[in-house]
């Protein structure tokens, strides 16, 4: 399996402007996580789902993030409009509950994002 | 609410002697897990080892082993035969073991060095 992927690497945009970022978790994995990994803040859950719903995004700044699975392959995560205070890496896991247990997470290579 | 704390920023350790990584959490609940994740410069986040609260047996993963006191809510990481490879951050994370609820809460981090 290719692991979890995330989309871009790197992104570097101008404060105001739309920043997507995008996931796609392991196959058979129903389980997806988004992540904001700071200096100050440490990791941070922002949002996850289960079965494509949202389970809990009370880490989600509502004002200017949002959280999307469309289907069990795909998810984004949009900031609209982009502060510089978002500047992070945005990490983006996957697992799948196993007889009651939910297995580890398996993180994504992260996404730099630089807010100017 | 549930906290992890992580007291060392930093922490040097000389190839091939052991190391231990302290980390302590609250709860009020009785049924959780414990992780610790290693975070190498490539930025990926690797689990390292698992830890159920309801067994009082400590896990071990080869180099890797936990020390676990449940009453002291302390979960620390033992690295055995340090290798150069270990250099790395490590995070302590925490999770319900409550069905429904698969929100981790992480802490901040300890810096792994290891010189040669």
């Amino acid at each position: 399996d290719a692991g979890v992927i995330q989309s871009p690497r790197h992104e570097v945009t101008e404060m105001g402007q739309e920043v997507t970022l995008r996931c796609k978790p392991i196959s058979g994995h129903d389980y997806l996580f988004w992540y904001r990994q700071t200096m100050m803040q440490g990791l941070e859950l922002l949002v996850y789902f289960n079965n494509k719903a949202v389970m809990d995004d009370s880490g989600m700044p509502k004002d200017r993030f949002s959280a999307k699975m469309p289907n069990a392959s795909f998810s984004t995560l949009k900031i609209q409009p982009s502060e510089p205070r978002d500047s992070a890496v945005y990490f983006c896991a996957s697992s799948f509950v196993a007889e009651g247990f939910q297995e580890t997470q398996y993180f994504g290579p992260g996404t730099r994002l630089l807010v100017l | 609410a549930q906290t992890v704390t992580q007291s060392q920023p930093e922490m040097s350790v000389q190839e091939a002697e052991t190391v231990t990584l302290s980390c302590t959490y609250d709860t009020s609940e009785s049924d959780y897990y414990l992780f610790w994740y290693k975070q190498p410069p490539s930025r990926q986040m690797i689990l390292v080892i698992r830890q159920e609260a309801y067994k009082q047996q400590n896990a071990t993963e080869n180099r890797f082993s936990v020390n676990f006191q449940k009453a002291a809510k302390s979960f620390s990481l033992k690295i055995s035969d340090s290798q150069l490879g270990d250099a790395a951050m490590y995070f302590c994370a925490y999770r319900r073991g409550s069905s429904g609820t698969y929100k981790y809460i992480f802490g901040t981090g300890t810096r792994l060095k290891v010189l040669a």
